[in-house]
């Protein structure tokens, strides 16, 4: 499948611990939020979303959270699985009122040591 | 089963010549986008579509048109091919109305431009 980023930022975790994978945005009129995973030769897939008057959500296994101070966001994966390795992308909304189009961020590689 | 279908698959295009990628959703969304993904890059929005009918402008457009005729189709046409489209294609929709943001997409259009 088609390489996703050759120079990605790269977490290697080892299987059965928890992952953190960061993301900066940069603007605070940002008001909703979301992580995708892709997997090689596949398309984005949704993992979850925040919206800005939350600092905190949770789904299975994964926790995603909020610093709208510091314009961060972050995801937390417990127990990663070799089935957790992808390159996983922020996105942020700016306004709902100028259309639905979200901006990504450059991802992060994820890889599962067994 | 219900989603978003794009095609082809993968092409390879000589420089100058008409190209259309087809992208198909059955979730009766009323937005759809089309990105692009390039190495050491995230997606970067070329056309959405906030409703059938309606097209606009995302952050790459040029050298790219779209159309949205109905509520399911969405293709996007490069005019005249050159090298540096060639890009992996992904399209996407979501169901504004509900008041969900989140963007579904499909599997990707691998397209290589000589």
């Amino acid at each position: 499948g088609e390489s996703v980023g050759l120079h990605l930022p790269t977490l290697s975790v080892q299987e059965g611990d928890n992952s953190i994978i960061n993301c900066a945005y940069s603007n605070s009129a940002s008001d909703y939020f979301i992580w995708y995973k892709q997997e090689s030769g596949k398309g984005p897939q949704f993992i979850i979303d925040i919206r800005s008057n939350m600092d905190k959500r949770q789904g299975q296994r994964v926790t995603v959270l909020l610093n709208k101070t510091v314009k961060h966001l972050s995801l937390q994966i417990a127990a990663t699985q070799p089935g957790d390795s992808a390159v996983y992308f922020c996105a942020e909304n700016i306004s709902k009122a100028a259309g639905n189009k979200l901006t990504f961020g450059g991802g992060t590689r994820v890889l599962v040591k067994p | 089963i219900a989603g978003i279908t794009q095609a082809p698959t993968s092409q390879i295009l000589a420089a100058g010549r008409r190209m259309t990628l087809r992208c198909t959703q059955d979730m009766r969304h009323n937005a759809m986008y089309w990105y692009r993904q390039d190495l050491g890059l995230g997606l970067r929005l070329i056309h959405y579509s906030n409703t059938a009918g309606t097209t606009g402008k995302g952050e790459v457009p040029d050298g790219y048109s779209v159309s949205r005729a109905n509520t399911d189709d969405f293709p996007l046409t490069l005019a005249s091919a050159v090298p540096s489209q060639t890009s992996v294609y992904f399209c996407a929709s979501s169901d504004s109305v509900s008041g969900t943001d989140t963007q579904y997409f499909g599997p990707g259009t691998r397209l290589t431009v000589l």
